[in-house]
């Protein structure tokens, strides 16, 4: 079964700092890995990873992923009171659904 | 762009009642996925449509939920005699063909009392 373990469960940080947010997984036939915010309401995507070493860029966020060492790494720099949210990995493999398999998230 | 719509955006019924969420996804998206998120926890995924075809289900999908998708269109999920430990955060999600993130709505929160 995918399994996505998600570190740390929550942080408290001054505006300003850089964060970054771990994410290590377990699946069969990996296909992709996303990061998504979710505030109070719906999830809002943020990346798609899907090939190591290359880091995905958005802003004050970025992200990368490892493939041999089954981690991605989220950054936020120079952190802002918006940022405020629950931080979601998700895996998808490549069975028939390709459905994603979500970790229990990062609160900053 | 218009988003992936739920509607209700909450309900609250007593338990041993029939519920139904609808869910219109994003119009050129044909995958549609139904999940489910309490507190604290990542969404658990629920079951999945290939435009009209519902090809996976979760086995936390007990007997007691239905989902459809007539048209490849908008979806329903229905519950048969709700439980309280139905009460969570309903969402629904499409995306496109291939390797695409799926786009989430703002999900119906269902409370059983």
């Amino acid at each position: 079964e995918d399994k996505v373990v998600q570190s740390p469960l929550s942080l408290v940080v001054h505006e300003g700092d850089t964060v970054t947010l771990n994410c290590s997984y377990e699946v069969t036939n990996f296909r992709s890995l996303l990061w998504y915010k979710q505030e109070k309401k719906a999830p809002t995507f943020l990346f798609m990873l899907t090939s190591s070493g290359i880091e995905k860029k958005s802003g004050r966020l970025s992200s990368i992923l490892d493939k041999k060492e089954l981690f991605s790494i989220l950054n936020i720099t120079a952190t802002q009171t918006g940022d405020s949210a629950v931080y979601l990995c998700a895996v998808g493999g490549r069975g028939t659904a390709s459905k994603l398999t979500f970790g229990t998230g990062t609160r900053l | 762009d218009t988003g992936v719509s739920q509607d209700p955006r909450h309900k609250i019924t007593k338990r041993g009642q029939n519920v139904t969420f609808r869910c219109d996804p994003i119009s050129e998206h044909n995958r549609l996925y139904w999940y489910r998120q309490t507190l604290g926890q990542g969404p658990e995924f629920l079951t999945y449509f290939q435009n009209e075809a519902q090809l996976e289900k979760s086995r936390l999908l007990s007997d007691r939920f239905s989902a459809e998708r007539p048209k490849g269109s908008f979806s329903t999920l229905e519950i048969q005699r709700t439980e309280q430990g139905d009460s969570a955060m309903y969402l629904c999600a499409s995306r496109v063909e291939g390797n695409s993130p799926l786009h989430f709505g703002n999900g119906t929160r269902l409370t059983v009392t």
